[in-house]
């Protein structure tokens, strides 16, 4: 069954750019018509919806997120990314890496039923 | 955004309890919504989606009912393994959002 696992670095100056790396196993990109997905959920606060990619590339941001947000796919690793730039504290997050859901009779972008376990990333001098 | 509010914040509740979350958005929705549960240390769980249909397997139950602005989810016959933190989210437009959520304790 699909898996999902980040990876990137935990710790990141302000002003920088957070990087992470979502593999995917059990599965690849080139089936069916799920987004990849990256959502983040703050200390102590709720879930916030970051943006996705298609795996014929095209990508959607949150608004809130969009000048700052990039969501791309490398169907040679079976993996996708998140980048962020100029992080502040406010970007201080355990972020999650998901997949769109599918149905038997459709395809949710913003439905999510394959996780990873998420990472913590601190931002932080 | 459509902004999503939660009540209670906080329940407690028993084995066995019926319990009942209700989920407000601040415009119209349809019936696009659905209902998460997160556990510490882990991520959340699809539990239903489209207001009331069940994700494959999710236990009975879990229901969920409404559309529009007001939705609830519903756990008959509360288990141990449901204390957890449940949150709603809308899916009508390209920006979704979630509730606050509810937690449910012991």
């Amino acid at each position: 069954q699909l898996q999902l696992q980040e990876s990137g670095s935990g710790l990141v100056k302000p002003s920088q750019t957070l990087s992470l790396t979502c593999a995917v196993s059990g599965g690849s990109f080139s089936s069916g018509g799920n987004s990849w997905n990256w959502i983040r959920q703050a200390p102590g606060k709720g879930l916030e919806w970051i943006g996705y990619s298609y795996h014929g590339g095209s990508t959607y941001y949150n608004p809130s997120l969009k000048s700052r947000v990039s969501v791309s796919l490398d169907r040679s690793k079976n993996q996708f990314s998140l980048k962020l730039s100029s992080v502040t504290a406010a970007d201080t997050a355990v972020y999650y890496c998901a997949r769109g859901y599918c149905s038997s009779a459709s395809c949710y972008d913003y439905l999510w039923d394959v996780w990873g376990k998420g990472t913590t990333v601190t931002v932080s001098s | 955004d459509i902004q999503m509010t939660q009540s209670p914040s906080t329940l407690s509740a028993s084995v066995g309890d019926r319990v009942t979350i209700t989920c407000r958005a601040s415009q119209s929705i349809a019936n696009y919504l659905a209902w998460y549960q997160q556990k510490p240390g882990e991520a959340p769980k699809l539990l239903i989606y489209d207001a009331s249909s069940l994700q494959s397997g999710v236990p009975s139950r879990f229901s969920g009912s409404g559309s529009g602005t007001e939705f609830t989810l519903t756990i008959n016959s509360l288990q141990p393994d449901d204390f957890a933190t449940y949150y709603c989210q809308q899916y009508n437009n390209y920006s979704p959002t979630f509730g606050p959520g509810t937690k449910v304790d012991i």
